[in-house]
């Protein structure tokens, strides 16, 4: 069964600092997903990675394979960027389906 | 493009008491899955179809919980008896791809109370 480990679980900064949020996993993976999650909203899937870098506007998620980590940062945050974002994982320790981490709980305060 | 569609999207019952949620899936995404998200926890899949096809329900507690996909379209995942822990969000995703390697689309969720 992989193991996903997020870091930091709760992150509170200033609006316009550059955010970065971690995810760790235990077993080789097939895809890595970030999400987001807005309070008592639905889920948003930002990104799907296996392998390099994807950006998307303000958004910047990488991954490294050989060190089973991935990163999502979020350059001049802006309060709208609260919310929860969820690293879940695809494959890995012989499992289908999605293994999710706790999630890190973003709060931009302006 | 309509999304993943869930109703209903509150529900509160009693302990002992059923219920059922559904989902609707975006138009030509054959896997849909039903994932459970307690309060504080990240979602845990519940049930993965290909088409109307179980793929995995190891983690669905099948004493209590039940699901079928119909038709290989919309989707309803019933609860009989509830139970206190079961309270949580429920969230149905759908994708084109299998095995959790294409985009995942979710819905709004149905946030269930049990009393």
């Amino acid at each position: 069964k992989n193991e996903v480990e997020q870091s930091p679980q709760n992150l509170t900064a200033q609006e316009g600092e550059f955010i970065t949020i971690n995810c760790s996993y235990s077993v080789g993976i097939s895809a890595l997903h970030w999400l987001q999650q807005h309070p008592g909203g639905g889920i948003v899937s930002l990104f799907m990675l296996s392998s390099g870098k994807k950006k998307h506007g303000r958004l910047i998620a990488t991954i490294n394979i050989q060190e089973k980590h991935s990163s999502l940062h979020i350059t001049a945050s802006h309060p709208r960027d609260s919310a929860v974002y969820i690293c879940a994982v695809a494959g890995g320790g012989g499992a289908d389906g999605l293994t999710f981490g706790k999630g890190t709980h973003l709060i931009i305060q302006p | 493009e309509a999304g993943v569609a869930q109703s209903p999207r509150y529900k509160i019952i009693e302990k002992r008491q059923s219920v059922a949620f559904w989902c609707n899936p975006i138009s030509g995404h054959a896997t849909l899955y039903w994932y459970q998200q307690i309060l504080g926890q990240g979602p845990k899949l519940l049930i993965q179809f290909q088409n109307n096809g179980v793929v995995d329900d190891s983690q669905l507690p099948k004493d209590r919980f039940s699901a079928e996909r119909l038709k290989g379209v919309d989707s309803t995942l019933k609860i009989q008896p509830a139970k206190l822990e079961d309270s949580a969000v429920y969230l149905c995703a759908s994708s084109l791809r299998p095995r959790n390697t294409g985009e995942l689309f979710f819905g709004e969720g149905s946030r269930l109370t049990v009393l």
